[in-house]
């Protein structure tokens, strides 16, 4: 089945640096590669997502990048603030056969902290 | 914040005994995946039912069963629960034939 491997496990940034989250993929037939951002107790929250058709996706302060390739993906964060602090996972979806069937599979997670 | 909500928020049960989540799913999305998520580490998929049947499964033994409501909400079911499944469990609705998933709150089990 479908493996995601997810780097640094934790990531310390000074306020206003910049952050960058990596993940590869085995399943060269997984083509929607979402992230998304867990603060403590609180529910995933999609932030942003990439399709395989696409090398690259800006959403004002956060960026994804794909490499199908290589089988990896990455999130970048800008001008970090306090309020990035959180734990952020990638996934890939591998699709099963029929109608509605995706099943996402999960890095294990980056602890981000921004240092004010 | 998501359409997508869960009940109970906390639960605690011990071992042996059975437990039913609920999850209500966002208006209009038709297909529910269950996840657990251990702490530290990332949900896994249980999981996804679509128009009221299973429609893929991760590596979770039978005791996890589930079930889909005609008006879209769902349940989980684990059956003679063990320590192990001490987490919390995560549904996420989606469009018919859309990847994108959105979450609920997380219902936090802990078994004793």
């Amino acid at each position: 089945g479908e493996n995601v491997e997810q780097h640094p496990s934790t990531l310390s940034v000074q306020e206003g640096d910049s952050a960058v989250i990596k993940c590869t993929y085995s399943d060269s037939a997984s083509n929607y590669f979402p992230w998304y951002k867990q603060e403590l107790g609180k529910r995933p929250q999609l932030i942003i997502d990439i399709r395989s058709n696409v090398g690259e996706k800006k959403d004002q302060r956060i960026a994804v990048t794909l490499n199908k390739t290589a089988k990896h993906f990455s999130l970048h964060i800008t001008e970090t603030q306090p309020e990035d602090s959180a734990v952020y996972f990638c996934a890939a979806i591998r699709a099963y056969s029929g109608a509605g069937s995706y099943q996402l599979t999960f890095g294990k997670g980056t602890k981000l902290s921004v240092i004010p | 914040e998501t359409g997508v909500t869960q009940s109970p928020t906390h639960l605690i049960k011990t071992r042996g005994q059975q437990v039913t989540l609920r999850c209500s799913s966002q208006s209009g999305h038709n297909t529910v995946s269950w996840y657990q998520q251990a702490l530290g580490q990332g949900p896994q998929f249980i999981f996804q039912y679509y128009r009221e049947e299973e429609n893929g499964r991760g590596n979770f033994p039978p005791r996890f069963s589930g079930l889909q409501f005609p008006n879209y909400s769902s349940e989980l079911n684990v059956n003679a629960l063990e320590l192990d499944d001490s987490a919390l469990y995560l549904c996420a609705s989606s469009l018919e034939g859309k990847d994108t998933q959105y979450f609920g709150p997380g219902t936090r089990l802990t078994v004793l």
